[in-house]
């Protein structure tokens, strides 16, 4: 069965830190996967997505960027984190016709 | 291009009352899936059900029921005797196209409905 790991749970980070949040997917091969946020009280926004190995799409501009360095591997990343960067952020992968969500991370930049 | 809007930003109920959840999506593709996900207080997100465009029969699982409206663009989700344990965050969500040349099936989220069921 397909699962899909996400770690930390928990992060507080002081401002101008370096970030980086993994997530691994198990039991697929060339998933689709993606990288949302949800600020406090907000909806989720898509943040990135992948059809492939090394293929990112960025869908809004901002302090973050993601990688993909292994088909079932997604990493987010930041040189220097913001205030605003604090936020609750899910992974998931889909087959394109259903989507797996990793358990987030909470995320505080202090 | 695609839009989900859930125009209830909060509401509040006493156990036991019937609620429905509003859901208006906007899009130009013509094959599509649409979503219902439930994020309790811990954060995770919960699958509810996933309707095909084409698809337009209502459904019903348990307590919770779903009506599909092609016309007017409207999946809204109706919670029989609220309990509880139904209080959260319920999303609505739409995905791209997965048929033809589009391959990202990017999932995109309505703003949310927090739900109060108090006893």
């Amino acid at each position: 069965s397909q699962t899909i790991h996400q770690w930390p749970a928990t992060l507080v980070q002081p401002v101008g830190s370096p970030l980086s949040l993994e997530c691994t997917v198990e039991g697929t091969s060339n998933p689709n996967l993606y990288w949302y946020r949800q600020a406090a009280g907000r909806g989720l926004q898509l943040l990135f997505y992948s059809v492939g190995i090394g293929q990112i799409s960025s869908e809004v501009p901002q302090n973050l960027s993601a990688s993909r360095p292994q088909d079932r591997q997604f990493i987010l990343s930041s040189k220097k984190l913001l205030l605003s960067d604090s936020g609750f952020y899910l992974c998931a992968w889909s087959d394109r016709r259903s989507y797996t969500f990793g358990s987030g991370t909470r995320l505080t930049v202090v | 291009a695609q839009k989900v809007t859930q125009a209830q930003t909060e509401i509040s109920v006493v156990e036991k009352e019937d609620v429905t959840l509003d859901c208006v999506y906007e899009t130009r593709d013509t094959t599509y899936y649409l979503f219902w996900y439930k994020q309790p207080p811990s954060g995770e997100l919960v699958f509810l059900i996933r309707r095909n465009s084409f698809d337009e029969q209502n459904e019903i699982s348990g307590r919770y029921s779903w009506n599909f409206q092609k016309s007017t663009s409207s999946f809204n989700f109706t919670i029989t005797a609220s309990q509880v344990v139904d209080s959260a965050v319920y999303f609505c969500a739409l995905s791209e196209s997965v048929s033809g040349s589009s391959n990202t099936g990017k999932l995109i989220f309505g703003q949310g409905t927090t739900l109060q069921v108090k006893p």
